[in-house]
C-alpha cells in the first residue's frame, strides 16, 4: 500500500518560470491538503481539496498560486512566475476524511534561482 | 506564541536517555498530533491524541495532553541515535461542524541523540 507520492522531489526554477508540483494521495483517500514549509519553520496550511473541488484555499497567496484535484490523476499545485521567496518545501497530505489523520508525502523542495 | 509551539527549540542527549518535548497551543482543539521529520525528508506521523484523552502510548513514545493548560508533552524513552530528527506537534482547532482539517504546526524541536 503505497503512501502519499509527490513528484518531483526537487525542482529548480528561474525567476519568472512556472512550477508544477504533483501529489498522488494514498489509495482510498479523496481528501488532499497542501502545506508549505519555509526554512527553519513549521508547516503552514495552504489549501484543502476534494476530488474536483477546492474546499478551503485560505492559506494560498492570492496571486500566482493555484491548486486542483481533478477526477482522474494527481492533485497539482501550480506556481506561476516564481520568485525567490517561493523557495520552500511543499508537502502534500491525504486523509480518508476531514476528521481523519493526515498522512504526508516526502515533499517537493523548490529552489528558485 | 503561535498555536502549536514546541519547547525546547533544540535538545541534545546521550543514547539511552529519555527525551521530553513540550507543545503549547492557544485555542481549543479536537486532536493533537506529533510528527517526526528527519533532515530534508517528509513527515512521519507518530501519534494522535484526542482532546478527551489524557495519555497515550506507542512503543517507546508516551504522549500526554492537558487541555486545561493547553499543553502536551512527548516522551521518548531509551533514545537511540536514529531518533535524531525534528519533532512537531500539530493541532486542529475546534470549529463549528466538528474537526478542523487545518493542522497548525509549531517550529519544532530539534532532537539530537549522541551515540
Amino acid at each position: 500500500n503505497a503512501g502519499v507520492m509527490q513528484n518531483p522531489r526537487h525542482l529548480v526554477r528561474r525567476r519568472g518560470q512556472e512550477a508544477r508540483l504533483r501529489c498522488s494521495p494514498m489509495k482510498g483517500h479523496s481528501h488532499v491538503y497542501w502545506y508549505r514549509q519555509l526554512p527553519e519553520e513549521g508547516l503552514k496550511f495552504m489549501v484543502y481539496l476534494q476530488k474536483e473541488n477546492i474546499i478551503d484555499e485560505s492559506g494560498m497567496p492570492k496571486e500566482r498560486f493555484s491548486a486542483e484535484f481533478p477526477k482522474e490523476g494527481p492533485s497539482i499545485l501550480r506556481i506561476q512566475q516564481v520568485v525567490r521567496g517561493d523557495s520552500a518545501a511543499y508537502f502534500c497530505a491525504s486523509s480518508l476524511g476531514p476528521y481523519n489523520e493526515q498522512f504526508f508525502g516526502p515533499g517537493t523542495r523548490l529552489t528558485v534561482l | 506564541s503561535q498555536q502549536g509551539e514546541e519547547d525546547p527549540q533544540a535538545l541534545s542527549i546521550q543514547e539511552g536517555e529519555n527525551a521530553t518535548m513540550n507543545c503549547s497551543y492557544k485555542t481549543s482543539i479536537n486532536n493533537l498530533q506529533w510528527y517526526r521529520q528527519n533532515s530534508g525528508r517528509g513527515l512521519v506521523h507518530l501519534i494522535l491524541i484526542r482532546s478527551n484523552e489524557r495519555e497515550k502510548h506507542s512503543g517507546r513514545l508516551r504522549v500526554t495532553l492537558d487541555t486545561s493548560k493547553k499543553s502536551s508533552s512527548l516522551l521518548i524513552t531509551a533514545s537511540r541515535a536514529a531518533d535524531t530528527a525534528s519533532y512537531f506537534c500539530a493541532t486542529d482547532a475546534v470549529r463549528s461542524g466538528g474537526s478542523n482539517y487545518k493542522l497548525t504546526f509549531g517550529k519544532g524541536t530539534l532532537l539530537t541523540v549522541n551515540p
